[in-house]
């Protein structure tokens, strides 16, 4: 079955633009997280989506990174204004229920370069 | 102190060694501990989990964990040119459903 996808695999922009980052979970998955990982660095939480729960949004860095999901399935991760130290990979991931023993499934991630 | 410590490398081995990767981590409460690999370019995908303390295998693959020591490692027997990657320890911290996630090691397996 498919996996999770990500879209667009690249994206540069340039600062102060505001870029759209767009996950497609595996079909079913009630759970949906978003990470961020910099270059020689771990992943970043940055959001976690169940079900109809509100978001856990501790993770984002700043007001300018926003997220949602619409319909419990697609997410959007909307950076605003962007600065060059938003430059990384974006990765989501999706798990069956959301219980941290169950594994996420990752996508390839979004490569973000803000010149 | 991080909450999950690993040394990023690069692990450089020959083909068939028994590769060592490791990682400590700031509470002894902690109980769920993963080991996710990330080759180039791709997203991480899960290749051990383990609960509590006490060793785990698959395969070539070994994870431990010493919950006194507050210390888990993942070994790799007869390591193979396919090896090769980054191998990011993960542990659920006090969290239900989030994970906290070293900052990875590099490993490159030699023929």
């Amino acid at each position: 079955g498919a996996g999770v996808s990500q879209s667009p695999s690249n994206k540069v922009t340039e600062k102060g633009k505001d870029v759209e980052l767009r996950c497609d979970p595996i079909s079913g998955h009630t759970a949906l997280y978003w990470y961020r990982q910099s270059l020689g660095q771990g992943l970043e939480f940055l959001i976690y989506f169940q079900g109809n729960s509100a978001p856990d949004k501790s993770g984002l860095p700043s007001d300018r990174f926003s997220a949602e999901r619409t319909g419990g399935s697609v997410s959007t991760l909307t950076i605003q204004r962007t600065q060059q130290e938003d430059s990384a990979v974006y990765l989501c991931a999706s798990s069956s229920t959301g219980l941290v023993q169950e594994t996420q499934y990752f996508g390839p991630g979004t490569r973000l370069l803000v010149l | 102190q991080k909450e999950v410590e690993q040394d990023p490398g690069p692990l450089s081995v020959p083909e068939g060694a028994i590769v060592s990767l490791n990682c400590t981590y700031s509470n002894s409460a902690f109980q769920y501990f993963m080991w996710y690999r990330q080759y180039s370019r791709k997203g991480p995908e899960l290749l051990m989990y383990t609960y509590s303390s006490g060793n785990k295998e698959d395969g070539r693959f070994t994870a431990q964990v010493d919950k006194s020591s507050k210390y888990i490692s993942l070994f790799i027997r007869d390591s193979q040119p396919s090896d090769s990657a980054t191998y990011l320890c993960a542990t659920s911290g006090d969290s239900s459903y989030k994970l906290i996630f070293g900052s990875g090691t590099r490993l490159l397996v030699r023929p």
